[in-house]
C-alpha cells in the first residue's frame, strides 16, 4: 500500500516552545487528516483539510494542507505538558480508507 | 458522541491459540476497520467491513480473518496465534456520510502472544 513518511519520529522539548512535525507522500491525497494518540488510548481527530492550500486552525495547533497534495504540516504553539503523546498524519485518496504515517512522538519537558 | 469499544485491553495469549478480538460501535456506522499498529510503522490495514457479511482485505490480512454478523459488531480473528503477531490492534467506525471522513477508534487492546 502507500506509505506516508511522518517526521521526526520523536521530539524532546521544553514547555512553551513550538512544535513542527509534517508528513509527505509520494502520491496525491484529497483529505489529510491529524491525529494525536495519549499513551493507552486509540487516536482522536485533531485536524481535517480538505482542499490544497488550506490553513487550519484548533486551539493552539495549526494544519496546512500542501499546495502540491502530497504534504501537510502540524503545528503545536506554546506547547503544554499535555500534549505530550504520539501525532499521526493520514491521508485519504477516495473512499473510506485512510493511509497513517509512521507516528511522531512528543514529549514535553514541564 | 461516537463510542467505539473493544472487548479487552490487554490480552496475553499463547502460541497456536484462537484469539477473538471484538470491536462494538453504538452509531450506526456502515463502515468498520480493524488496524494493528506498530512502533515506527503507523496503523497499518488488516481488515475492514463496508456493510453486514461484507469484508475486504486491507494490507496486512495474512494471519487474520474477521466476521461482521452485525452492523455494530466486528470480530477479529486469530486462528493460530503467533509470535509475531503481538501488537496494539485498533477498531475505527465511520458512516457512509458524515461532514468530516475521519474514522473513529476504540480504545486499542494491546495483545501479546508467547
Amino acid at each position: 500500500g502507500q506509505q506516508l513518511n511522518q517526521s521526526p519520529q520523536s521530539m524532546f522539548i521544553q514547555e512553551g516552545e513550538d512544535v513542527s512535525m509534517n508528513c509527505t507522500s509520494s502520491s496525491i491525497f484529497n483529505t489529510w487528516l491529524w491525529y494525536k494518540q495519549d499513551p493507552g488510548e486509540g487516536p482522536v481527530l485533531l485536524i481535517a483539510l480538505y482542499k490544497a492550500g488550506e490553513l487550519t486552525s484548533n486551539g493552539r495547533l495549526t494544519a496546512q494542507f500542501g499546495i502540491t497534495r502530497k504534504d501537510s504540516f502540524l503545528n503545536i504553539s506554546a506547547s503544554i505538558p499535555s500534549d505530550v503523546g504520539i501525532y499521526f498524519c493520514a491521508g485519504r485518496l477516495a473512499g473510506n480508507m485512510l493511509t497513517f504515517g509512521g507516528g511522531t512522538r512528543l514529549m514535553v519537558k514541564p | 458522541d461516537v463510542k467505539v469499544t473493544q472487548s479487552s485491553r490487554y490480552l496475553v495469549k499463547r502460541t497456536g491459540e484462537k484469539v477473538f478480538l471484538e470491536c462494538v460501535q453504538d452509531m450506526d456506522h456502515e463502515n468498520m476497520f480493524w488496524y494493528r499498529q506498530d512502533p515506527g510503522l503507523g496503523l497499518r490495514l488488516i481488515y475492514f467491513s463496508y456493510d453486514v457479511k461484507m469484508k475486504e482485505k486491507g494490507d496486512i490480512p495474512e494471519g487474520y480473518s474477521v466476521s461482521r454478523e452485525k452492523k455494530e459488531r466486528f470480530s477479529l480473528i486469530l486462528e493460530s496465534a503467533s509470535t509475531n503477531q503481538t501488537s496494539m490492534y485498533l477498531c475505527a467506525s465511520i458512516p457512509d456520510r458524515g461532514l468530516f471522513n475521519e474514522q473513529f477508534f476504540g480504545p486499542g487492546t494491546r495483545l501479546t502472544v508467547l
